[in-house]
């Protein structure tokens, strides 16, 4: 079975202040894809990146980094000099053979300014 | 730009009333899903369509049905909607390929079922 652990909840930050979200995953599968999302207050989901599980080199665009490691099965997301139109839930997602995506729970990102 | 679009962003319906939710994508996807978002437990899968006419249970059918009878709709259906039915509906396509499995989302529908 797959499973995707956001082990945290809500995350507020001031304006500029760096910030992670940890993504923790569990499959069997030695062939897989994992995604971030993003959901804004609009509420729609916006695609961030998606890596597979071959590829372990780490991941910069912008402000965004992400930090993939099988060894500790995790892929977690860094934003630098964070500012207010981060703020949104972000979700981290697994994809295995299946098709469908397994979704961790979010974390919620306030960004104060 | 792909489009993912849903029939209704708010609905409110009464117990025991059949409620359909439509989905239409615009690029020719292969594949279609329906989730529901519920706050703390994330997005969960509820079917999803490989093809025409095709379907699968997700992780949690109980209480749905599906129908997919053209490429580009899926449509989710409550047959007798209870309260616990309540929920963000989010529908999203991808494509099927090498690399291409990115899902575009849907903006939602936020479902009441009073």
């Amino acid at each position: 079975a797959q499973k995707v652990t956001q082990a945290q909840t809500e995350i507020s930050v001031v304006e500029k202040e760096d910030v992670t979200l940890d993504c923790v995953y569990e499959t069997r599968d030695t062939t897989y894809y994992l995604f971030w999302y993003k959901q804004p207050p609009s509420g729609e989901l916006v695609f961030l990146i998606r890596r597979n599980s071959f590829d372990e080199q780490n991941e910069i665009s912008g402000r965004y980094s992400w930090n993939f490691q099988k060894s500790t099965s995790s892929f977690n997301f860094t934003i630098t000099a964070s500012q207010v139109v981060d703020s949104a839930v972000y979700f981290c997602a697994l994809l295995t053979g299946r098709r469908a995506l397994t979704f961790g729970s979010g974390t919620r990102l306030q960004v104060q300014p | 730009d792909v489009k993912v679009t849903q029939s209704s962003r708010y609905l409110v319906k009464r117990t025991g009333e059949k409620v359909f939710l439509e989905c239409v994508q615009d690029m020719d996807h292969e594949n279609m899903f329906w989730y529901r978002q519920d706050p703390g437990l994330g997005l969960r899968l509820i079917y999803f369509s490989y093809d025409v006419k095709m379907k699968e249970k997700g992780d949690i059918p109980e209480g749905y049905s599906v129908s997919r009878e053209k490429k580009e709709r899926f449509s989710l259906i409550l047959e007798s909607a209870s309260t616990n039915q309540t929920s963000m509906y989010l529908c999203a396509s991808s494509d099927t390929g090498q690399g291409a499995y990115e899902q575009y989302f849907g903006p939602g529908t936020r479902l009441t079922v009073t």
